[in-house]
């Protein structure tokens, strides 16, 4: 099955520190990757899409890479803050449609 | 702008009570779809549509059914409501941009429980 799967369930990291998630895919080499952001009891907010000939995307604080030797994404948040804390998702395109990864709660401490 | 707008935001259902779930954007999106999102599952894609008058499978389909007849509405029912059924159930929408379809709107949500 083509799986997207992200490693950490929860992560903690002091304030000022980079925050970096990981989203690993088999079996296929996606197109493009996205990523959101959710807060609880809300619907995700896209954040950033790679297309997989592009190594590493930016906006503002977060950045994303897309290695496709590695079958990885990573997510990173520099100069992390509190208002920082969600659950970051990770999606995978095939066609039309999105199928997500089960999230990484993010948590940051001040 | 509202965006993508989901009602109700909450329900409770008896089994086998059927019920609509009512998504509308005002984006001009071509296309729409449905999701449900469970602990540990993460989000599930239930159906899908590429346009008005159009309707696709996702991995989750068994228990529901969908219509798009008009661009902006897209209803997503449950003929008999079962416990397993019990979710939030999120709606979003989304356009081409390059050829690929670009980042979701997603609406707020509607959390059901089926008792």
């Amino acid at each position: 099955s083509q799986k997207i799967e992200q490693n950490s369930e929860a992560l903690n990291i002091q304030e000022g520190k980079t925050a970096t998630l990981t989203c690993n895919y088999t079996n296929y080499s996606p197109a493009y990757l996205q990523w959101y952001r959710q807060d609880p009891g809300r619907g995700p907010v896209f954040l950033l899409l790679i297309r997989e000939n592009e190594k590493e995307k930016r906006k503002e604080r977060l950045k994303v890479t897309f290695d496709t030797t590695l079958k990885q994404s990573l997510f990173h948040i520099t100069a992390s803050q509190p208002a920082d804390s969600a659950t970051y998702l990770c999606a995978r395109a095939t066609g039309n449609q999105f199928y997500f990864g089960t999230g990484t709660s993010l948590t940051v401490i001040p | 702008n509202a965006g993508v707008t989901q009602t109700p935001k909450f329900r409770v259902l008896k089994t086998g009570q059927s019920m609509t779930l009512l998504c509308a954007q005002d984006m001009n999106h071509e296309y729409m779809y449905w999701y449900r999102q469970d602990p540990g599952m993460g989000l599930r894609l239930i159906h899908y549509s590429v346009g008005e008058g159009t309707t696709a499978k996702g991995e989750v389909p068994d228990g529901y059914n969908v219509s798009r007849l008009k661009k902006q509405n897209f209803l997503l029912g449950l003929e008999s409501a079962a416990p397993s059924q019990t979710s939030v159930y999120f709606c979003a929408s989304s356009y081409l941009l390059g050829g690929q379809v670009y980042g979701y709107t997603f609406g707020s949500g509607t959390r059901l429980t089926v008792v």
